[in-house]
């Protein structure tokens, strides 16, 4: 049972134009959302995370927008560069006393010069 | 250390031998995971260490695959008797391992990239 989804398994953007990357969840016990960002040869790195409290977390190029209704998230880069180019890992947790990330399949994101 | 570290970075082995993948978690974490990432896969658990209590092994996919945490730092992730299947790029997190949203943050290492022939 994949509990987080990411249904695009590649995506293509021209340089300087926004990447939308979505993540869908089925269970309404997770209270935090993470993105991670894969470059080959390399472990993840935590790029940005949304608390369930929250709709929108914003740092620099990247924003995460959270749907809890739809159970649905997505992160936005804008605008988007050369350097974006990697696989994009969402993750969620049911957090209290359990630390475990349940992952998704990741995307593969190319940005396009 | 710095970051966690993973070691070999790649191993090439014949069907059937045994090997022993190292995690070395970053100082002061208290939470350690193994995971596989197999080609064009997602991450897949493997096993979470987490202080001093039993280990999480749920996700291990067979009883080849066993690891150790000594110390409540180190950790060797053991596959006994490997097969073709089991080539995969197996990483290591670590984590503060306190509750609640950024203390969950993992931090991952290079990866060891096991190649069985």
């Amino acid at each position: 049972d994949q509990q987080v989804k990411q249904n695009s398994p590649s995506l293509s953007v021209q340089e300087g134009r926004i990447s939308i990357l979505n993540c869908d969840y089925t269970n309404s016990m997770f209270d935090y959302f993470l993105w991670y960002k894969k470059y080959p040869a390399e472990g993840p790195t935590f790029l940005i995370s949304i608390s369930s409290i929250k709709d929108k977390n914003e740092d620099g190029r990247f924003t995460v927008f959270l749907n809890k209704s739809a159970k649905h998230l997505s992160l936005h880069i804008v605008p988007s560069q050369p350097g974006d180019s990697a696989v994009y890992f969402c993750a969620a947790s049911r957090g209290g006393s359990n630390y475990q990330l349940i992952w998704g399949a990741g995307t593969k994101l190319i940005i396009k010069p | 250390g710095a970051g966690v570290s993973q070691s070999p970075s790649n191993k090439v082995t014949e069907k059937g031998k045994d090997v022993e993948l190292r995690c070395d978690p970053i100082s002061g974490h208290t939470a350690l995971y193994w995971y596989r990432q197999s080609l064009g896969q997602g991450l897949e658990f493997l096993i979470y260490f987490q202080g001093n209590s039993a280990p999480d092994k749920s996700g291990l996919p067979s009883d080849r695959f066993s690891a150790e945490r000594t110390g409540g730092s180190v950790s060797t992730l053991t596959i006994q008797r490997t097969q073709q299947e089991d080539s995969a790029v197996y990483l290591c997190a670590s984590s503060l391992g306190l509750a609640g949203g950024l203390k969950n943050i993992q931090y991952f290492g290079a990866g060891t990239r096991l190649s069985v022939l």
